[in-house]
């Protein structure tokens, strides 16, 4: 199947500085990722939708220039946190789409292991 | 608005069966999906219904009634690692998957 792969698994960063995370597809090429952030014992929440070589798409609440996200290639998708303050600590998951969403939205999306994040 | 609804939290015991109901309300419907999620892993896909019924896959079981907005997942001979969240999430008629915010499943021997 599937593989997305998610780096750093876990950072750990002092108020103020930025963060990137880094989303790959290992084995196919992704058209679109999106990136969703969870706090404890809540469900996933979306924050953007990127697709490769465009502007990425943000859920209202996102801040954008807080969250950067950049989609450079057909494998690789980058969230930076910027100026990270303690709320921003969350686990971020990225997922990855085929493209095939039409004919087999059950395999549109497949998870990276996530990223926890803390900023002290 | 769009809305899915699940229990938060759902106690069962080793062996047995439990189901874990989710209702939904939705801009378009392309399909219902179940997911399991350990404790500070990513979600893992467990099911997908598209059309009314049950679809079994093993010991898990998903159901789906469009009519109803209504699906559950039915778990048999429960194991200790079964305990997990369970998220239902439905794709919308944009293709976009919008999740419930899971139901914590504490399984005990």
């Amino acid at each position: 199947g599937a593989v997305v792969s998610q780096h750093p698994s876990w950072v750990i960063c002092k108020s103020g500085t930025s963060v990137k995370i880094e989303c790959r597809s290992l084995d196919f090429q992704a058209t679109t990722m999106f990136w969703y952030r969870q706090f404890p014992k809540q469900s996933l929440m979306l924050m953007a939708t990127s697709n490769e070589g465009s502007k990425a798409t943000y859920e209202q609440g996102v801040e954008k220039d807080k969250f950067l996200i950049n989609h450079a290639s057909l494998t690789l998708s980058t969230l930076t946190v910027t100026s990270a303050h303690p709320e921003d600590s969350s686990f971020y998951i990225c997922s990855a789409k085929t493209g095939q969403q039409e004919t087999k939205p059950q395999e549109t999306q497949y998870f990276g292991p996530g990223t926890r994040l803390l900023v002290l | 608005g769009q809305n899915i609804d699940q229990p938060t939290e759902m106690t069962a015991t080793e062996g047995a069966i439990v189901q874990i109901n989710c209702t939904y309300q939705t801009s378009g419907f392309n399909g219902l999906f179940w997911y399991q999620q350990h404790a500070g892993e990513a979600p893992t896909f467990l099911s997908y219904n598209v059309l009314d019924g049950l679809e079994e896959k093993g010991r898990f079981s998903s159901f789906l009634s469009r009519s109803k907005g209504y699906s559950y997942l039915l778990l048999k001979e429960l194991q200790m690692k079964d305990s997990a969240s369970y998220l239902c999430a439905v794709m919308d008629s944009n293709y976009q998957l919008i999740w419930g915010a899971g139901t914590k499943l504490i399984i005990k021997p």
